[in-house]
C-alpha cells in the first residue's frame, strides 16, 4: 500500500498570507490527524477528522482549521500566517483513530517570512 | 490531561552497546502506548505499540519496550544499537478516543 502523502513538501510563505497543505491518508484508513512540530513545543496536536467530522481539536488559534472530504483526503488552513507557524506540519492517518496507531506521511515544512 | 515524559533529552550511546530509552506516562484506564522514530527531514516510523495483552512489546529494527503498569513507564531498548540508529525517538500515549500525545523526543547520537 502507499503510505501517506503530503503535498507541497515545502513551502514558503509572506506573513498575513494563508496557506493550504493537503493529505492523502492509506488507502482504507478513515482518520486523519495533523500535528505541527517546532524545535521549541516539540509535537503539538492540531486536529483529529474521521468520516468528515472533526472528532479532536488542539489548543490552536482560530485561524488554524481543516477539513476532511467524503475519500478521507484532508486539508489544513491556516490564515493571516505570523513567523510563529514556521514549522513542519504532519499528517498521520489511522484505521478509525480509537487506539490503532497512526502511520505519518513526510511532512509539510511551512517557512514564515 | 494526558502527559508523556521522556526522561533523557539525549543518550550518546557507543555502537553495538545497548540502550535504553526512558518514557513515562500518565495513568487512564484503557491506555494506547507508542515509540516513534524520526530521521533528519522525514516524518515519524512507528516503532512498536501497545494496545494490551503481553506487557514486553517487540517491534522494527530490534527493539523493544515493556509496559509497566504500576510504575507507568513504557521505557524503549536495544540489546545492540548500529550507527543507522542514530536518530530522535518519541513515545506517543493515546487513552481512548483522546488525541495522541507526544513525549518530548530523545536524541539517540550512536558514535563509532
Amino acid at each position: 500500500k502507499a503510505g501517506v502523502t503530503q503535498t507541497p513538501r515545502y513551502l514558503i510563505k509572506t506573513r498575513g498570507q494563508q496557506v493550504t497543505l493537503s493529505c492523502s491518508p492509506i488507502s482504507g484508513h478513515r482518520s486523519v490527524s495533523w500535528y505541527q512540530q517546532t524545535p521549541g513545543q516539540g509535537l503539538q496536536f492540531l486536529f483529529e477528522y474521521f468520516s468528515e467530522t472533526q472528532r479532536n481539536k488542539g489548543n490552536f488559534p482560530g485561524r488554524f482549521s481543516g477539513r476532511q472530504f467524503s475519500n478521507s483526503r484532508s486539508e489544513m488552513n491556516v490564515s493571516t500566517l505570523e513567523l510563529g507557524d514556521s514549522a513542519l506540519y504532519l499528517c498521520a492517518s489511522s484505521l478509525s483513530g480509537q487506539g490503532y496507531e497512526q502511520y505519518f506521511g513526510p511532512g509539510t515544512r511551512l517557512t514564515v517570512t | 490531561a494526558q502527559s508523556v515524559t521522556q526522561l533523557d533529552s539525549q543518550v550518546p550511546v557507543f555502537e553495538e552497546a545497548p540502550v535504553e530509552l526512558r518514557c513515562n506516562y500518565s495513568s487512564s484506564v484503557s491506555v494506547y502506548l507508542f515509540w516513534y522514530v524520526q530521521y533528519p527531514n522525514q516524518g515519524l516510523q512507528l516503532l512498536l505499540k501497545y494496545l494490551s495483552g503481553s506487557t514486553l512489546v517487540k517491534g522494527i529494527n530490534g527493539f523493544e519496550a515493556e509496559f509497566n503498569k504500576s510504575q507507568t513507564s513504557f521505557h524503549l531498548r536495544k540489546p545492540s544499537v548500529h550507527i543507522s540508529d542514530t536518530a530522535e525517538y518519541f513515545c506517543a500515549q493515546r487513552a481512548g478516543r483522546r488525541a495522541l500525545t507526544f513525549g518530548s523526543g530523545t536524541r539517540l547520537q550512536v558514535q563509532p
